[in-house]
């Protein structure tokens, strides 16, 4: 059965920095993409970055330059490295699994960990 | 970037309702296309993917439809289980979520 738990999360000021994890577990995770996406309080879903099984990275317009996606194969774990963070990155971050190596679809999503960036 | 667009924003529905929910991004993706389900609280679950092919364990009453720029979610008939957020999502170029349509009880 495919596991994914992400953790890091937490109240941080504007300006700082998180790191977020996800281990995976119940496939083999060096064959596939991976992906954070993130939803804010109340609002709708939004693709934050992805990274694919040969190690390529892409990001989303609003966190670029900010945010660095990683994948350490030998622990089968994702990273979201969040640098200054602003009030509008305060979400919850969920990884996800994609359907193939490229990154493509999201088939399946961990529990989400809550990120929130204020005073 | 590619806008993905959702309409109608919100539907109110009974069980045992056909329910259907279109999605059109602002280019053409293809069959680049994926349906999700969100429930209150809790994590997105793939429905469909490639515009119209039904994800493993997903119920035969939830089908897709469209290539291009315009999609189609469609629920044959509505059971209470289904109440919930449906987001689509384009994969041509990166990606990118619809805004969502909440189905609620009439």
């Amino acid at each position: 059965e495919v596991q994914l738990l992400e953790s890091g999360g937490g109240l941080v000021q504007p300006g700082g920095s998180l790191r977020l994890s996800c281990a995976a577990s119940g496939f083999t995770f060096n064959n596939y993409a991976m992906t954070w996406v993130r939803q804010a309080p109340g609002k709708g879903l939004e693709w934050v970055s992805t990274i694919r099984s040969d190690g390529s990275t892409f990001y989303a317009d609003s966190v670029k330059g900010r945010f660095t996606i990683s994948r350490d194969n030998s622990k089968d774990t994702l990273y979201l490295q969040m640098n200054s963070l602003r009030a509008e990155d305060t979400a919850v971050y969920y990884c996800a699994k994609d359907v193939a190596s490229i990154g493509e679809y999201f088939q399946h999503w961990g529990q989400g960990t809550l990120v929130t960036v204020s005073t | 970037d590619i806008q993905m667009t959702q309409s109608p924003s919100s539907v109110s529905a009974s069980v045992g309702d056909r329910v259907t929910i279109t999605c059109r991004a602002s280019q053409g993706i293809r069959s680049w296309l994926a349906w999700y389900q969100q429930k209150p609280g809790k994590a997105p679950n793939l429905l469909i993917y490639a515009a119209s092919r039904l994800q493993s364990g997903v119920p035969s009453r939830f089908s897709g439809s469209g290539s291009g720029t315009d999609f189609t979610l469609t629920i044959s008939s509505l059971q209470p289980e289904d109440f919930a957020t449906y987001y689509c999502q384009q994969a041509n170029n990166l990606f990118s979520f619809g805004p969502g349509t909440k189905v609620d009880v009439k």
